[in-house]
C-alpha cells in the first residue's frame, strides 16, 4: 500500500520550459513534505520543503504547491537547466510517525536541449 | 566539509556471509537513519535512531541489526546475508524536527 505515489516515472522537458513534477499522498496525517534530487552514483539532495498550513512555497527556480484537499503536490522549476536532469523524489512524514519520511518512487526527469 | 560518508562505497558477499555497513556525521545530528533503495521503489526505512544509544525499527527491519554507539555513528549489521539484502544502502542524519535529512552517497551492496 503505497501511500505516497509519484505516477509518471520519467519526464521530459525542453531546456527554459517549465518542469512540473507530481506526487499523490494518501494518509490524512502527512503534515510535512520534501522534494529530493537524486543524480546517479550519489545520495538524494534537499531540494524543497512545505509546511502543510502552506500552500505555496518557492526557493529560486523551485515552487512546491500542495493541494490538501485533493492530497497532491507538485514541484515546478522554471527555466529548467540541463542541470536539473536528475530522478526527483517526493517524501512525506507525519508528527505521529516521529516524523520519518515516507518515499515515492521518483521520476526522472530529462531536460532536452 | 564531509557531511554524510559511508563505508564501504561496493561491496560483494556470498550468502551467509556477514559484514558492517558503517556511517558517520560531522554535524553533531542526533537523527541517524538507514534505507535501502530497489529499483522502482523509493528509500524504505530499515532502522532508525533518535539519539546516542538508541535505535528503532523501520519499515523493513528483518535481517538488519543496528547500533548507535557515538553520536556521529550509525552501524547496519547483517549477520548472515540473503540476495534478497541485495540493493543500495543510504545513510542520512538529520538536526531537528522538520528539518530535512542529508544523505551520504550510499554502499551499492551484492549477494550472491
Amino acid at each position: 500500500d503505497q501511500q505516497v505515489k509519484q505516477n509518471s516515472p520519467s519526464l521530459s522537458v525542453q531546456e527554459g520550459r517549465i518542469s512540473i513534477l507530481n506526487c499523490d499522498y494518501t494518509n490524512s496525517m502527512f503534515d510535512y513534505f520534501l522534494w529530493y534530487k537524486k543524480y546517479p552514483a550519489e545520495g538524494p539532495t534537499f531540494l524543497i520543503s512545505i509546511s502543510s498550513i502552506k500552500d505555496k512555497n518557492e526557493d529560486g527556480r523551485f515552487t512546491v504547491f500542495l493541494n490538501k484537499s485533493a492530497k497532491h503536490l507538485s514541484l515546478h522549476i522554471v527555466p529548467s537547466q540541463p542541470g536539473d536532469s536528475a530522478v526527483y523524489f517526493c517524501a512525506a512524514s507525519a508528527l505521529d510517525s516521529n516524523y520519518q519520511l515516507i518515499w515515492g518512487a521518483g521520476t526522472k526527469l530529462i531536460i532536452k536541449p | 566539509n564531509a557531511g554524510v560518508t559511508q563505508t564501504p562505497k561496493f561491496r560483494v558477499l556470498k550468502t551467509g556471509q556477514s559484514m558492517t555497513l558503517l556511517c558517520a556525521q560531522d554535524m553533531n545530528h542526533e537523527y541517524m537513519y538507514w534505507y535501502r533503495q530497489d529499483p522502482g521503489m523509493g528509500l524504505r526505512l530499515i532502522h532508525y535512531s533518535v539519539g546516542e544509544g538508541t535505535t528503532a525499527k523501520g519499515e523493513v527491519p528483518d535481517g538488519y541489526n543496528v547500533s548507535r554507539l557515538k553520536k556521529q555513528n550509525f552501524l547496519l549489521g547483517l549477520e548472515s546475508a540473503a540476495p534478497s539484502q541485495t540493493s543500495v544502502y543510504f545513510c542520512a542524519s538529520r538536526g531537528g524536527v522538520n528539518q530535512p535529512q542529508h544523505f551520504g552517497d550510499g554502499t551499492r551492496l551484492s549477494i550472491l
